[in-house]
């Protein structure tokens, strides 16, 4: 199984900033990459998909960058309505597995 | 406006069977997969099954592998998951999402609003 290992855990950011969020897999999964956003008691939302391809209807600070092994999520200007917890997932090969997840809190 | 309405959890006992429904609406059914991902309280997603639109080819982690059935019914769309010989370890809330795919993997790009399973004795 190809293992997703996501960073930080945790990350308390100011409104405005910028925030990254990585993600590595254990081997190349070939841009086969999606970023879940899940705000509190509510199911996940698809960001991006094919590792950089904004969702219909996502706004444009969110974009989504890497290959290979290693992908990231990023977000400009952070807005009070992005705290959240954010998931990768890859679907190069079954079966699919998430990262752990990243808690995006104000600070 | 597409919908998934996820219905049929509760509380069951280790080993028992429960069969959870998902109800679509807003998009054509049949041309798409499906897919069942769960989340157990306070923890990350899995994903537990994908079916092909017409339902001849499933797929399945291990972790349920010969314990949960994903079936569909175009007609209805309605997707379902059958699970027996539950353990304490399905626990969780399950969404229903539909599935884009290239090929037969892919993404989720829209999910339900999730039903709990509580498997307790």
């Amino acid at each position: 199984d190809i293992q997703m290992t996501q960073s930080p855990a945790s990350l308390s950011a100011s409104l405005g900033e910028t925030v990254t969020i990585e993600c590595r897999a254990s081997e190349d999964i070939y841009n086969g990459l999606a970023w879940y956003q899940q705000k509190p008691g509510k199911s996940p939302q698809l960001l991006i998909y094919n590792a950089n391809s904004l969702h219909t209807g996502v706004p444009s600070r969110f974009s989504g960058s890497g290959s290979g092994t290693q992908y990231s999520l990023k977000i400009n200007s952070l807005q009070s309505e992005d705290v959240a917890s954010y998931f990768c997932q890859q679907y190069y090969n079954y079966p699919y597995t998430f990262g752990a997840g990243t808690k995006l809190e104000l600070k | 406006e597409v919908q998934l309405v996820e219905s049929g959890g509760g509380l069951v006992q280790p080993g028992r069977s429960l069969k959870l429904s998902c109800a679509a609406s807003g998009f054509t059914f049949s041309n798409y997969y499906m897919a069942w991902v769960r989340q157990a309280p306070k923890k990350g997603l899995e994903w537990v099954a994908t079916i092909s639109t017409s339902g001849s080819r499933t797929y399945y982690p291990d972790s349920v592998k010969g314990r949960f059935t994903i079936s569909r019914d175009n007609a209805k769309s309605s997707l379902y998951l059958q699970m027996n010989s539950l353990k304490s370890e399905d626990t969780a809330t399950y969404y229903c999402a539909r599935h884009r795919t290239m090929g037969i993997l892919g993404y989720f790009d829209y999910w339900g609003q999730g039903v709990m399973v509580t498997v307790s004795s």
